[in-house]
């Protein structure tokens, strides 16, 4: 249980363009879910808290213009990266909270979406 | 808000031996401390987390301890086998709110 799919896996594009990342929660319901940055041999870096059916927590320094996120249903949040460019290349990854079924401070990690920007 | 620092940033050991990972918190209101192993081009999984009601905690091979007056929580593995080889963090957090993670240790397993 508490699996966590991320769509693409990775992803290769112009600069300039934008990138869509898909999180879906596929045996359980999230509430919250969260995106993270993180660069090679570095930490995982928070960017937002995705509340569904509101607006995003983007943390300090992340662009909310720029990381686009969307938590339409309780299973699916997205992160949109617009006009991207190179140094947006990183590895992407979200993770969720089921709030039903297992303690509510726990989060289960998405496999991550790798990003390269051209 | 809540600094997690981490040490070593690399591990290595024999095969067999123990590996102990030690981490610092800041923020006391702190009550959540979950450990994640990322294997190379993966989303980091959950190993074992402690709270701040109980001092340890075991699953198996792995171990956690939590020293909330001293403010730092350390991870144990016993009888390493290669598997294990992967990068670990440690995190914290109050309650249902985001996590802070450490810097992370490289942790190396010789055959």
């Amino acid at each position: 249980g508490a699996v966590v799919s991320q769509h693409p896996s990775r992803v290769i594009c112009k600069s300039g363009t934008s990138v869509k990342i898909e999180c879906r929660s596929l045996d359980f319901q999230a509430t919250t879910m969260f995106w993270y940055r993180q660069f090679p041999k570095q930490s995982l870096m928070l960017m937002a808290t995705s509340n569904e059916g509101s607006k995003a927590t983007y943390e300090q320094g992340v662009e909310k213009d720029k990381f686009l996120i969307n938590h339409a249903s309780l299973t699916l949040s997205t992160l949109t990266v617009t006009s991207a460019h190179p140094e947006d290349s990183s590895f992407y990854i979200c993770s969720a909270r089921d709030v039903a079924g297992g303690p509510v401070e726990t989060q289960y990690f998405g496999p991550g979406t790798r990003l390269l920007v051209l | 808000g809540e600094n997690v620092e981490q040490h070593p940033s690399t591990l290595s050991v024999q095969e067999g031996d123990s590996a102990v990972i030690k981490c610092t918190y800041s923020d006391s209101a702190s009550n959540y401390f979950p450990w994640y192993k990322q294997e190379l081009g993966k989303g980091p999984q959950l190993i074992i987390d402690i709270r701040s009601n109980v001092g340890e905690k075991k699953d198996q091979r792995i171990a956690v301890t939590l020293n909330k007056t001293a403010k730092h929580f350390s991870l144990h593995i016993t009888e390493t086998q290669p598997e294990d080889s992967a990068v670990y963090f440690c995190s914290g957090g109050q309650g249902a709110q985001k996590l802070v993670f450490g810097q992370g240790t490289r942790l190396t397993i010789n055959p």
